[in-house]
């Protein structure tokens, strides 16, 4: 099974300052046959269910705003808020969807400082 | 618009058994899987399991921790999943969250969820 770790549990970062968030998974998860990271991050705020932001590990939601990015292969991965906004306080998650079961990291909490 | 809402969630006793449903509106429920995904209070997402189309001969897998007691079925006919726990634990207490995978398999659709309370 494909364990995954998330770094750092929690941070503040000033408004409009830059956030990032780590991702590893314990194998990788990019698939040789399409060259793809079989990897997505979410953001969930309180009461609500996860929202979808990133897949393919860089590839941006519809209607998710351009400050959030994905990147990394294989398997290390990095979500950066390029200018952190109030409405992004969350928990962020990442998963990877390579192989059954699917696992989730165990979330990055993103506060203001 | 894609909607999906759980129901069935309560209160029942260490042991006991309760049976969760996932209504499905808006897109072609035949033709997606379903999983289950959960979350215990104030704690991380913990995937429960998934029920894939008849067309992938409705194949189910579970979570190590769920497994032989949680069941996934669904009724295409009615467009909704169903997840039946038996054997329920205290550690089985959270929220419940159907979703929808896309083909590829991320979520780009869950529903509200419904809270589990397993407790005497």
């Amino acid at each position: 099974d494909i364990v995954m770790t998330q770094s750092p549990d929690s941070l503040a970062v000033s408004l409009g300052e830059r956030a990032t968030i780590n991702c590893k998974s314990s194998q990788s998860v990019l698939y040789s046959s399409n060259n793809k990271n079989y990897l997505a991050w979410y953001q969930q705020k309180p009461g609500q269910p996860p929202k979808l932001l990133i897949y393919w590990a860089s590839t941006r939601e519809s209607g998710v705003p351009d400050r959030f990015s994905g990147s990394g292969s294989g398997t290390d991965f990095t979500l950066t808020i390029s200018s952190l906004q109030a409405e992004d306080v969350a928990v962020y998650y990442c998963q990877q969807y390579y192989s059954t079961p699917l696992a989730f990291g165990p979330g990055t909490k993103v506060d203001i400082k | 618009e894609v909607q999906l809402v759980e129901s069935g969630g309560g209160l029942v006793q260490p042991g006991g058994s309760l049976k969760l449903s996932c209504a499905a509106s808006g897109f072609t429920f035949s033709g997606s899987a379903m999983h289950w995904v959960r979350q215990a209070s104030g704690k991380g997402l913990e995937w429960v399991g998934r029920i894939r189309s008849k067309a992938n001969s409705y194949a189910t897998a579970y979570a190590a921790s769920v497994k032989g007691r949680f069941t996934i079925s669904r009724d295409d006919s009615k467009n909704t999943a169903y997840l039946q726990m038996n054997s329920l634990k205290t550690e089985d207490t959270a929220v419940y969250y159907c979703t929808r995978p896309t083909q590829s398999g991320w979520y780009n659709y869950w529903g509200q969820g419904t809270l589990v309370t397993v407790s005497s």
